[in-house]
């Protein structure tokens, strides 16, 4: 059975500081999404990692697909209260003729200005 | 535009009642699925179709049937509602279903209470 692992569950850190979000698993993933849902919301796709080793940044947000496509880290500089969310990573495996997509438990952030 | 929507956004009802939920895509997508998020945030698949057959089908109860009267429609039918039904239901889908990528675009989600 495949699982994803994310840690930390919680995280409240004071605006203008630096985090990081951990995304695990013993399974290799075909691709790793990250999503940012907000209270009341959707998950919203923030990125897609394929390659091991691939490093994508989107403003302040950096992600990170590790060398084994078995784990992703998402770091966030000078955090802003609009960071505010649920951070789900999703791992996806191609199977035979479909794409299996499992979901993280979530990390909430929490920015306080 | 909304991309995917889901009517309606809140449904409290009794527990032995029967209700619909409606999703909507116009993202032209051949994929869409249902997720339960529980109280504890965690996104579980339900089912997913891909233009209009059904692929996933996880443990759900019977009494949960999808519909999807096209590729731009996925509707969830619940039948005798229980309390441990409480829970946001999410439709989402995706552009490419067997491409190794597996994006999803979700909808506002319908918060289900059942009393």
């Amino acid at each position: 059975t495949q699982l994803l692992e994310q840690s930390p569950q919680f995280l409240s850190i004071q605006e203008g500081e630096n985090l990081t979000v951990y995304c695990n698993s013993s399974s290799v993933f075909s691709s790793l999404q990250w999503y940012r849902q907000e209270p009341g919301e959707g998950p919203v796709l923030l990125v897609t990692v394929v390659t091991g080793g691939e490093v994508k940044k989107l403003k302040r947000l950096t992600f990170q697909f590790g060398d084994a496509r078995k784990d992703s880290s998402l770091h966030i500089t000078a955090a802003q209260p609009g960071d505010t969310g649920l951070y789900l990573c999703a791992g996806a495996s191609l199977k035979t003729s479909y794409d299996k997509v499992i979901f993280g438990p979530g990390t909430s952030l929490s920015v306080i200005p | 535009d909304t991309a995917v929507s889901q009517t309606p956004k809140y449904l409290v009802t009794q527990m032995g009642n029967d209700k619909s939920i409606k999703c909507e895509q116009n993202l032209g997508h051949d994929t869409m699925y249902w997720y339960k998020q529980d109280s504890k945030k965690f996104l579980k698949i339900m089912f997913s179709y891909n233009n209009k057959e059904l692929i996933i089908n996880e443990t759900v109860p019977n009494r949960f049937s999808p519909k999807s009267p096209d590729k731009a429609h996925l509707n969830l039918h619940i039948n005798s509602l229980e309390l441990g039904d409480s829970a946001v239901y999410f439709c989402a889908s995706s552009q490419a279903w067997a491409s190794g990528r597996g994006e999803q675009y979700f909808g506002p989600g319908t918060r289900l209470t059942v009393t």
